[in-house]
């Protein structure tokens, strides 16, 4: 069975620095996507970024960029120049196809991201 | 176009009640999904229905009942609440195969007493 792990459970950072968090993930499957959502106070889960297994080229979303290492099953995420309202609670999610042909998603246990002024 | 509908927002529950989450999409989604979110657990899956009528247990499936009697809507229940179950809980849907975007309700914050 795939798993995911996030092993920070609270970041700092200033604001207009930069921050990386950390993903990592367990699965036998060569063809997969992951996925990093943002949570802010408001509890929506907003998608920030997707990447998908067999492309070798890091995705990026404007401040937001992975570190995809597919050998070593990392896929962490930076947010250059951070901003107050990057401040969210980050999730890291693996996506696997089913036998009934739909996807399941295993989600991380989360980061909280808090920005400094 | 409201994207996925959760009712209610808030519940508070004695331990034994019952009562059914009711989550919609108007995005013709086939795919859609139950999470419950708790302190340092993250999202974990509780059922997913993959088309109308069907339906699969995810991850943490006991003490929950689902439906999927349409294509908009996914319905869970729990027949005897228990306060293990206090949480928020999160539909969502895709189309899966044509999209790699999971969109989310906006939660049910759910305590049981």
């Amino acid at each position: 069975a795939q798993t995911v792990t996030q092993s920070q459970p609270e970041m700092s950072v200033q604001e207009a620095e930069t921050v990386t968090l950390s993903c990592t993930y367990d699965t036998s499957e060569s063809d997969y996507y992951l996925f990093w959502y943002k949570q802010p106070p408001s509890r929506q889960m907003i998608l920030v970024i997707r990447q998908e297994a067999y492309k070798q080229q890091n995705a990026t979303e404007n401040r937001f960029s992975v570190n995809f290492q597919k050998a070593a099953k990392s896929f962490s995420l930076k947010i250059s120049d951070s901003q107050l309202g990057d401040a969210a609670m980050y999730f890291c999610a693996y996506r696997s196809t089913t036998t009934s042909g739909t996807y399941k998603y295993i989600f991380g246990t989360g980061t909280r991201l808090k920005v400094l002024a | 176009n409201a994207g996925v509908t959760q009712t209610p927002k808030f519940q508070v529950l004695k331990t034994g009640q019952s009562m059914t989450l009711q989550c919609a999409q108007d995005m013709n989604h086939n795919s859609m999904y139950w999470y419950r979110q708790d302190p340092g657990m993250g999202l974990r899956l509780i059922y997913y229905s993959a088309s109308e009528g069907t339906t699969d247990k995810g991850e943490v499936p006991n003490g929950y009942n689902v439906s999927r009697l349409n294509k908009r809507e996914f319905s869970l229940r729990l027949e005897s609440a228990a306060p293990s179950q206090t949480s928020v809980y999160f539909c969502a849907s895709i189309v899966a195969g044509l999209s790699d975007e999971q969109f989310f309700g906006p939660g049910t914050r759910l305590t049981v007493l």
